[in-house]
């Protein structure tokens, strides 16, 4: 049974347009996400989060989106860059609850084609 | 500054061997935390040490997986009698004892093993 879930395996997009990567959740009890990227053979690199009292955090390129009642965020990246081109992970702990363990989903591969 | 480093990069063996996999945190975080990612699905949770003890160790697959932490730095992951099932990417991550919860976890590039 999968708490977090990326249902797009990939996602393409052109040099300079906006990515928007998505993930849902199902439980009730999770108030801290998080987005990871990752290129081939590195480990996974912190980018933004969100705890569960805002619905909105900018850094950057980088926004992250979190709809409670609907139980999903998603991360947007505008411009996109050609560097940008990774798989995305997006991650949530019960934070609150005293869980530190994160749940991932599987992961969108992002490509930015130039 | 030094990020998370693990050791060996890869390590190959064969099925019923015993490894060990270590992993070096970024200096002054005081937890860290083991997940293991297989081929087409994101990390999964295995164990998380605050200090020197094991405060979730619920993703611990079976009993021959075990993990210590000796003195709240460095951290060896030990399995026994491999399985072909166990070959995957250890990950590491350690994270800053900051005031509240939410910490952001900080992850090293891994140990690929393989059981052949």
């Amino acid at each position: 049974d999968q708490q977090v879930k990326q249902n797009s395996p990939s996602l393409s997009v052109q040099e300079g347009r906006i990515s928007i990567l998505n993930c849902d959740y199902t439980n009730s009890m999770f108030d801290y996400f998080l987005w990871y990227k990752k290129y081939p053979a590195e480990g996974p690199t912190f980018l933004i989060s969100i705890s569960s009292i805002k619905d909105k955090n900018e850094d950057g390129r980088f926004t992250v989106f979190l709809n409670k009642s609907a139980k999903h965020l998603s991360l947007h990246i505008v411009p996109s860059q050609p560097g940008d081109s990774a798989v995305y992970f997006c991650a949530a702990s019960a934070a609150q609850g005293g869980s530190e363990k994160l749940v991932f989903g599987k992961g969108t591969k992002l490509t930015v084609n130039p | 500054g030094a990020g998370v480093s693990q050791t060996p990069s890869n390590k190959v063996t064969e099925k019923g061997k015993y490894v060990e996999l270590r992993c070096d945190p970024i200096s002054g975080h005081t937890a860290l935390y083991w997940y293991r990612q297989s081929l087409g699905q994101g990390p999964e949770f295995l164990i998380y040490f605050q200090g020197t003890g094991a405060a979730d160790d619920s993703g611990l697959p079976n009993d021959r997986f075990f993990a210590v932490r000796p003195e709240g730095s460095v951290s060896t992951l030990k399995i026994q009698r491999t399985e072909r099932g166990d070959s995957a990417v250890y990950l590491c991550a350690s994270s800053p004892n900051r005031q509240g919860p939410y910490n952001e976890q900080f992850f090293g590039p891994g140990t690929r093993l393989t059981v052949l």
